[in-house]
């Protein structure tokens, strides 16, 4: 069964610091991962997206790395800041049919 | 601005109503999907157009519809409403296999 797993489910962290939000997935075969934020009410935003060839994308202060034998992302954020404080999703679409599925999200409130 | 258009942003509606979402894709893009989330819950897939075919269907009741025109505008249609309807729905793009998949920002539909 194609699935994507995030973890953790909420992080709360101060502002200034980092965290690290973790993304596994079965969907076979395999065409992409994306990582979107997703303010409250709003609609999901893209950050990065990498294909199997790549295992680090940035954007800004956000990281993703990709492991495409163990199936598993990252999404780091650095020095992070109030307004990082969202839902960050993990999207990964299959090679045939672009069928995209989606991780639960990892709820991250970031506090002064 | 993402580029992918929704309207109304906001509607408010009694129970065994029928409403009609609007969404207009970004410039170029041939695919549109329609996702339901409702609080705190992740995106759930209902239903994908394709150049005004449907290509792929998820978890979408049979109160509900679809339909994507020739100028590629996509009508979502959710009839007999519940309670339970109440969520936001979102639309997004995309030009082709994986890349440019982008979101609007939303339809918050409450049902009263």
């Amino acid at each position: 069964k194609n699935q994507v797993e995030q973890s953790p489910q909420s992080l709360i962290i101060l502002e200034g610091k980092n965290c690290t939000l973790q993304c596994n997935y079965t969907v076979s075969p395999f065409s992409n991962l994306r990582w979107y934020k997703q303010d409250t009410g709003r609609g999901p935003v893209s950050l990065t997206i990498m294909t199997f060839s790549e295992n680090t994308k940035s954007n800004g202060r956000y990281t993703a790395t990709l492991d495409a034998d163990t199936k598993q992302s990252s999404l780091h954020i650095t020095a992070s800041q109030l307004s990082d404080s969202a839902s960050y999703i993990c999207v990964v679409s299959k090679a045939a049919g672009n069928k995209l599925t989606f991780g639960g999200g990892t709820r991250v409130l970031v506090k002064p | 601005d993402s580029g992918v258009t929704q309207t109304p942003k906001h509607l408010i509606t009694a129970t065994g109503q029928r409403v009609t979402l609007r969404c207009s894709p970004r410039s170029g893009d041939l695919s549109v999907y329609w996702y339901q989330q409702s609080l705190d819950q992740g995106l759930q897939f209902l239903i994908q157009y394709y150049n005004g075919e449907e290509r792929a269907k998820g978890n979408i009741l049979e109160r509900f519809s679809a339909q994507q025109f020739p100028d590629l505008h996509s009508e979502l249609n959710l009839s007999s409403l519940e309670l339970g309807d109440s969520a936001l729905y979102f639309c997004a793009s995309s030009g082709g296999q994986g890349y440019g998949y982008t979101f609007g920002s939303g339809t918050r539909l409450t049902v009263v």
